[in-house]
């Protein structure tokens, strides 16, 4: 069974960078997009970007100014950098796998069980 | 960008009643393989959302039959054929293809 847990500081102060770590336990690391998505309190889901396992990425151009996400194939683990950040950011972050069908990314079919980030003074 | 709408964005259902949601994309999601690159979601209250639908059509595994996706290009509709107590949640559609992936703003499925 496929797991995701994501880690990382639950309080960020505004203008700092916010840093969450995935690790990926009970499956294979390669051949997969491995995402990140956030949800507002309250509100609906928004894609951030994925990062294959080929190493390249798709971001977000609402927030692609702001986004790195990398990985550490050895570790399973994958990152989500987003800098200088706001109250906007305060939201539920989700890592999670998405599939491949025929080349192309077609649906998320694992995620964590998500964690709140503040951004607050 | 593509714009993924869907309607209503509140469903109140009687148990045992079917309901259907509407998910329309501003751009065929129909790919040259064939396959039409979108999926279902369901947020139940206080967990992460879930696979119910991919590729338009086939449902995940272990999702119940009662579920059920249909659609191509840029209308597509997921149909539950007798709602239950444990459907209540927020349903997503989700635009795949690897450039923008985009969410629809969800639709709230509550029991009257």
């Amino acid at each position: 069974q496929v797991q995701l847990q994501e880690s990382g500081p639950g309080l960020v102060k505004p203008s700092e960078t916010l840093s969450l770590t995935c690790a990926v336990s009970g499956g294979s690391f390669s051949s997969y997009y491995w995402s990140w998505i956030r949800q507002p309190p309250g509100k609906g889901l928004e894609w951030i970007g994925y990062i294959f396992y080929s190493g390249s990425t798709n971001y977000n151009p609402s927030l692609k100014s702001r986004v790195t996400i990398s990985m550490d194939t050895p570790k399973h683990q994958f990152s989500l950098k987003l800098n200088s950040v706001t109250a906007a950011d305060t939201a539920v972050y989700y890592c999670a796998r998405g599939g491949i069908w025929f080349g192309e990314f077609y649906a998320v079919d694992y995620w964590g069980q998500g964690t709140l980030v503040t951004v607050s003074s | 960008d593509i714009v993924m709408t869907q309607s209503p964005l509140s469903l109140p259902v009687t148990p045992g009643e079917p309901a259907s949601i509407s998910c329309r994309s501003s751009q065929s999601l129909l790919h040259g393989n064939g396959y039409n690159y979108l999926a279902w979601y369901l947020q139940k209250p206080g967990q992460s959302p879930q696979l119910l639908i991919y590729l338009g059509s086939n449902r995940a595994s272990g999702v119940p039959d009662r579920f059920s996706g249909s659609g191509s290009g840029t209308d597509f509709t997921l149909k539950i054929s007798r709602v239950e107590a444990e459907d209540v949640g927020v349903y997503y559609c989700l635009k795949a293809l690897q450039t923008s992936i985009t969410f629809g703003q969800g639709t709230r499925l509550e029991i009257k």
